[in-house]
C-alpha cells in the first residue's frame, strides 16, 4: 500500500458546487496533517493544517479520521480560483524529517 | 518574516552539462531544508534533505548531489545532466523536523535537451 493515496481526478465542478477530496495514509503513527494547494507551474502552498479531528477556514473544512486513516478536504461554494491541485501530506513520525506528499487531486471549477 | 529564494527560475541545459541550483532562506535559523523534483504531471519526489550544515540525506539514488555550505543555503548539483533530469525543482524549508509545515521556494524549471 502506498504511503499516501489520492484520487488524481480531475474533479470537474461548476461554480458554487461543494466538492470533497479524500486522502488515505498508511502510517498510523502520523500526527500532523496538511493540505497544500498547487497552481499550475507554481510551488505548493499551505492551505490548511489538521492536528486533531478537523479544522475549518471559511469555505474550506478538513477532517481527520484516525481510525480509518483518512483525511478529507471539503470546499463549499467553489470559485473559479479554486482550480488547482490539492496535495495531502501526513507528516512523518518518530523523529523522521521526511514528509510524504500525495500525488494530488486536480480540481477544475468551470463557469 | 521568512522568505525562500531559488534561482534560476528557468534553465535549459544540454545533456552532459553540469548543474548548480541554489536555494537560500531568510528570516530563520537552522531550518530543515529539502530538495524535491516534480516531473510533468507527477507528484513531488523528495531528493535530499538536510537538518544542519554539512548534513545531507539522500532519498533517491540519482546523478545529483546536494550540499549545505551555510546554515541557510542549499545547493543541488550534477556533474553530467541526463534527459531524465528535466523537471520542476523545488526547495523547501521547515522549522521542526517533519512535523511542521513546509514552505516552498518558487522553483526552477529545468529542461535538459
Amino acid at each position: 500500500r502506498k504511503e499516501v493515496e489520492q484520487d488524481p481526478g480531475p474533479f470537474n465542478v461548476p461554480e458554487g458546487a461543494t466538492v470533497a477530496f479524500n486522502c488515505t495514509y498508511s502510517n498510523s503513527a502520523s500526527q500532523s496533517f496538511f493540505w497544500y494547494r498547487q497552481d499550475c507551474r507554481k510551488e505548493p502552498k499551505l492551505l490548511m493544517s489538521v492536528y486533531s479531528s478537523g479544522n475549518e477556514d471559511g469555505r474550506f473544512t478538513a477532517q481527520l479520521n484516525r481510525a480509518s486513516q483518512y483525511i478529507s478536504l471539503l470546499i463549499r461554494d467553489s470559485k473559479l480560483s479554486d482550480s488547482a491541485t490539492y496535495l495531502c501530506v501526513p507528516t512523518a513520525s518518530g523523529g523522521s524529517y521526511i514528509p510524504t506528499f500525495g500525488r494530488g487531486t486536480s480540481l477544475i471549477v468551470h463557469p | 518574516s521568512q522568505t525562500i529564494h531559488q534561482w534560476p527560475a528557468t534553465l535549459v541545459q544540454p545533456v552532459g552539462s553540469p548543474l548548480s541550483l541554489e536555494c537560500t532562506v531568510e528570516g530563520t535559523s537552522n531550518p530543515n531544508l529539502y530538495w524535491y523534483r516534480q516531473a510533468a504531471g507527477r507528484g513531488l519526489q523528495l531528493l535530499f534533505y538536510s537538518v544542519g550544515i554539512g548534513q545531507i540525506s539522500s532519498e533517491v539514488p540519482q546523478n545529483l548531489s546536494a550540499s549545505r555550505p551555510q546554515d541557510r543555503q542549499f545547493i543541488l548539483s550534477s556533474k553530467k545532466l541526463l534527459l531524465s533530469d528535466s523537471g520542476f525543482y523545488l526547495c523547501a524549508w521547515s522549522v521542526l523536523g517533519g512535523q511542521e509545515t513546509q514552505y516552498f521556494g518558487p522553483g526552477t524549471r529545468l529542461l535538459v535537451l
